[in-house]
């Protein structure tokens, strides 16, 4: 029942960009997004609800597809503030909340 | 801007000690959760709680744990006899009714 994210890591240069998929087999009701820093509580990201649902903070959006059961984050000229790791965390019902979290993508952005 | 807060930052304990970690959501927010993160892994679901009661809880959610909301601000996590494999970081989160979970900037147990 656990997603599955890829890549588990990716290494930048300040102004790449980044894509990052998270998976799920079964049905989702939601997706949530947060970064985590080494040592840090997690920080939420963003959450998509609905499937096909789009939604973006800065340069930092996401994508939700429902038939896919899959959502990606898209990071797009990264800077070096956005290094951490990146964990998706899955709703599949939306009673109590409960987030099942992937395993994470560790991102590194270099000078 | 309104955080989830908990104490203390770290809390180092014997094995077989029981230990209580404490949380205050934000002031507003009906659900509260328990996660725990084992240094580098995943973080993991232990328990919501609603309506001062727990809605779901996961399978490392056993009777060693309990939680509590024993007054209108704070919300507890306790172990009743600590094993080793219980060291981790412990996260507590709130959410208003649906929607994001804001996560404290947890507690690091130590059980020696």
């Amino acid at each position: 029942q656990q997603p599955v994210q890829s890549p588990q890591a990716v290494i930048l240069r300040e102004g790449e960009d980044a894509v990052i998929n998270c998976s799920s087999s079964k049905a989702l009701y939601s997706v949530h997004w947060y970064r985590q820093k080494h040592g840090e509580a997690p920080v939420f990201l963003m959450i998509l609800l609905k499937g096909g649902e789009q939604k973006g903070h800065d340069k930092i959006s996401a994508s939700f597809n429902e038939k896919k059961q899959q959502s990606s984050l898209y990071l797009t000229a990264s800077q070096l503030s956005y290094s951490g790791t990146y964990f998706c965390g899955t709703e599949y019902s939306g009673n109590t909340g409960k987030l099942i979290f992937g395993q994470g993508t560790t991102l590194q952005v270099k000078p | 801007e309104p955080e989830v807060t908990q104490t203390p930052s770290h809390q180092v304990t014997q094995m077989g000690q029981e230990v209580i970690l404490r949380c205050v959501p934000i002031s507003n927010h009906l659900y509260f959760y328990w996660y725990r993160q084992i240094l580098g892994q995943k973080v993991e679901f232990l328990v919501s709680f609603y309506n001062n009661e727990i809605s779901e809880k996961s399978e490392i959610f056993d009777d060693q744990f309990s939680v509590e909301r024993p007054d209108g601000s704070n919300f507890t996590l306790k172990i009743r006899s600590t094993k080793l494999e219980d060291s981790a970081m412990y996260f507590c989160a709130s959410r208003l009714l649906v929607g994001e979970q804001y996560f404290g900037p947890g507690t690091r147990l130590t059980v020696t």
